[in-house]
């Protein structure tokens, strides 16, 4: 499978503790991206990076929040004392520099903070 | 601030009948948009995308058009099939990297 990977695809956490999640882009794709989906809502940008450095976050992402893309290869979204308003579906997706910049999403991560 | 709007919010159609999504964005300086499907608790596959420069991409019985400067697109379906039925978001880039979606348009295709 050549597509954006992403692991776990569920994870169930009770709250305040931490999890973290990773994000495999399509291997060429240099530019990586984390969103967030609530229920009934269209996907929010989180962060961004251009290799290994992160060049945009939003404000969405608090300081309980990081991201990391230590070799500019795959990259992990850690969330730390989650919360109940955490729940939601973590996107990630990958593009080119080139070639129109099409967005390609992997399957998501479901989090649930009980 | 850009702003994505998606109307209708949901459609229901017969099986066979040809449908029109349509997308709105408040900024018309994009570098492109694109059109993707999502499937229930899914991740989101892309469907077209358009240059800010194109007017329209094709693939199959989909057909997006693009105009930019009336903050417009639309995403045709010909003749709809049960396995067009899910959520279909519209996202537009624009000089940033992120993209801005709409809340989009739950299509049920009933056989």
């Amino acid at each position: 499978d050549t597509g954006v990977s992403q692991d776990p695809r569920h994870k169930i956490t009770k709250r305040g503790q931490n999890v973290t999640f990773r994000c495999d882009p399509i291997s060429e794709h240099n530019r990586l991206y984390w969103y967030r989906q609530t229920l009934g809502q269209g996907p929010e940008f989180l962060t961004y990076f251009q290799n290994e450095a992160q060049l945009e976050k939003s404000r969405l992402l608090s300081d309980r929040f990081s991201a990391e893309r230590p070799k500019g290869s795959f990259s992990t979204l850690e969330i730390q004392r989650t919360e109940q308003g955490d729940s939601a579906m973590y996107l990630c997706a990958s593009s080119l520099p080139r070639g129109g910049r099409e967005a390609f999403f992997g399957q998501g991560t479901r989090l649930t903070v009980v | 601030k850009q702003e994505v709007t998606q109307i209708p919010a949901a459609l229901s159609v017969p099986e066979g009948e040809n449908l029109v999504l349509n997308c709105s964005f408040t900024d018309s300086a994009i570098y492109n948009l694109q059109w993707f499907r999502q499937d229930p608790g899914k991740g989101l596959t892309s469907l077209l995308l358009i240059q800010s420069s194109q007017r329209e991409q094709t693939s199959g019985r989909l057909n997006a058009s693009l105009d930019k400067s009336s903050g417009r697109s639309t995403l045709y379906i010909a003749a709809s099939q049960p396995g067009d039925s899910a959520t279909y978001l519209c996202a537009v880039r624009t000089g940033f990297q992120k993209l801005v979606f709409g809340t989009g348009t739950r299509l049920l295709v009933s056989p």
